[in-house]
């Protein structure tokens, strides 16, 4: 089946403006999470949902960042006053349900969103 | 937090040779722990991985080995070929309700023809 997909590819923006970044997940995955990686670096956690709830948000760096998954499939990440320091690659991923063995379950990254703040 | 350390930053081997990477954690309560490799612009892709009820898992080439009580993880990569050459991240987890996963700094490996 399909995987992940992001939109867009790339994004260039100037500083202050507002940018929306799209994650469609494999479809039945209930689990999605949203990563920054910035060059050079391995993948920072932002956020994951659960559903349509955020069970952990701790990785947000700060109140200009926030994601939203309305029905439980596609997320939007959100980022408002954007600056310079923002530009990265955004990954997102997805997971099938927690197993009942409690075990984590493999994610699946999409290809990312080039985000360039100039 | 978890904080994940992966060693070495770069590594270089002759096609044929095997290659390490090493990675710690700080989290006693991980219990899975992935490999991803992630080529030039491309996506980060699992290529195997670990949970802490087993000490070694195997397929083909690839190889991972993890000392819970030493908190230790590392890859094995036997008889390298140039498409190995990629950047690869390890991971930890705690599993089970708590999904947040931490990612080590990476380790770019030139395999040399």
């Amino acid at each position: 089946g399909a995987g992940v997909s992001q939109t867009p590819s790339n994004k260039v923006t100037e500083k202050g403006k507002y940018v929306e970044l799209r994650c469609d997940p494999i479809s039945g995955h209930t689990a999605l999470y949203w990563y920054r990686q910035s060059l050079g670096q391995g993948p920072e956690f932002l956020i994951y949902f659960q559903g349509t709830g955020a069970a952990d948000d701790s990785g947000l760096p700060n109140d200009r960042f926030f994601a939203v998954r309305p029905e439980g499939s596609v997320s939007t990440l959100k980022i408002q006053r954007t600056e310079r320091g923002d530009s990265a690659v955004y990954l997102c991923a997805s997971s099938l349900r927690q197993s009942g063995g409690g075990y984590q379950e493999t994610q699946y990254f999409g290809p990312g969103t080039r985000l360039l703040v100039l | 937090g978890e904080n994940v350390e992966q060693h070495p930053s770069t590594l270089s081997v002759q096609e044929g040779d095997s290659a390490v990477i090493k990675c710690t954690y700080s989290d006693s309560a991980s219990n899975y722990f992935p490999w991803y490799k992630q080529e030039l612009g491309k996506r980060p892709q699992l290529i195997i991985d670990i949970r802490s009820n087993v000490g070694e898992k195997k397929d083909q080439r690839i190889a991972v080995t993890l000392n819970k009580t030493a908190k230790h993880f590392s890859l094995h990569i036997t008889e390298t070929q140039p498409e190995d050459s990629a950047v690869y991240f390890c991971a930890a987890s705690r599993g089970g309700g708590y999904q947040k996963v931490t990612f080590g700094t990476g380790t770019k490996l030139q395999v040399i023809p």
